[in-house]
């Protein structure tokens, strides 16, 4: 079974940091482009990051560029997001995805993991 | 950055209606687009791809279409498990914008 499954959200400070993690399983990880997306309570979807097959090539929405840092682990089929400078707006659901057609749509899910930013 | 538009945000309609959503883009996105099925307190899931391009054991009463700078996502007899909000989301160029979406519920 494909499976995408977010850990490492939580509740910390404006200024602080945070590193999310994604596990994946099922399929063949150093196979695909993987993405960030994000989605602010009672809001729609925002586009963070993606990462290609290899990490070679990485991309971010402007809002998020110079603070976030995606990076993964092929050997033990990990994505990551630290984040950094977090601010009241980063705040949201962050989801891990599974990305396709160069990293442009997402085609598998996580359940997503919350993060919080609030003193 | 290229901006998408939805229409309606907001759509009530009764089981076994066919149901049209609208989505439109700032430019030409060419039929690089996608449409996403979101349940309340679920993950989202792909519907559509490539504008037209049915996603694996999406039912079949679902279907995109357009190109350009309009498509639209159809459901051919509305049912119950399909309230939700649906997104649609640009991949022609980063960063990948997706529109405000469209909250679908039954009458």
């Amino acid at each position: 079974e494909v499976q995408l499954v977010e850990s490492g959200g939580g509740l910390v400070q404006p200024g602080g940091s945070l590193r999310l993690s994604c596990a994946a399983s099922g399929f063949t990880f150093n196979g695909f482009w993987m993405s960030w997306v994000r989605q602010a309570p009672g809001r729609g979807l925002e586009w963070v990051a993606n990462i290609k097959q290899d990490g070679s090539e990485r991309d971010y929405v402007d809002s998020v560029r110079g603070r976030f840092t995606i990076s993964r682990d092929n050997a033990k089929t990990l994505l990551f997001l630290q984040m950094n400078s977090l601010r009241a707006e980063d705040t949201a659901v962050y989801y891990c995805a599974r990305a396709v057609w160069f990293g442009g749509y997402m085609d598998v899910w996580g359940k997503g993991t919350t993060v919080t930013v609030s003193s | 950055d290229i901006q998408m538009t939805q229409s309606p945000s907001t759509l009530s309609a009764s089981v076994g209606d066919r149901v049209t959503i609208t989505c439109r883009a700032s430019q030409s996105i060419s039929d690089w687009l996608a449409w996403y099925q979101q349940k309340p307190g679920k993950a989202p899931n792909l519907l559509i791809y490539r504008a037209s391009a049915l996603q694996n054991e999406v039912p079949s009463r679902f279907s995109g279409s357009g190109s350009g700078t309009e498509f639209t996502l159809t459901i051919n007899g509305l049912q119950p498990d399909d309230v939700a909000t649906y997104y649609c989301q640009q991949y022609k160029s980063s960063p990948y914008t997706f529109g405000q979406g469209t909250k679908l519920g039954i009458k």
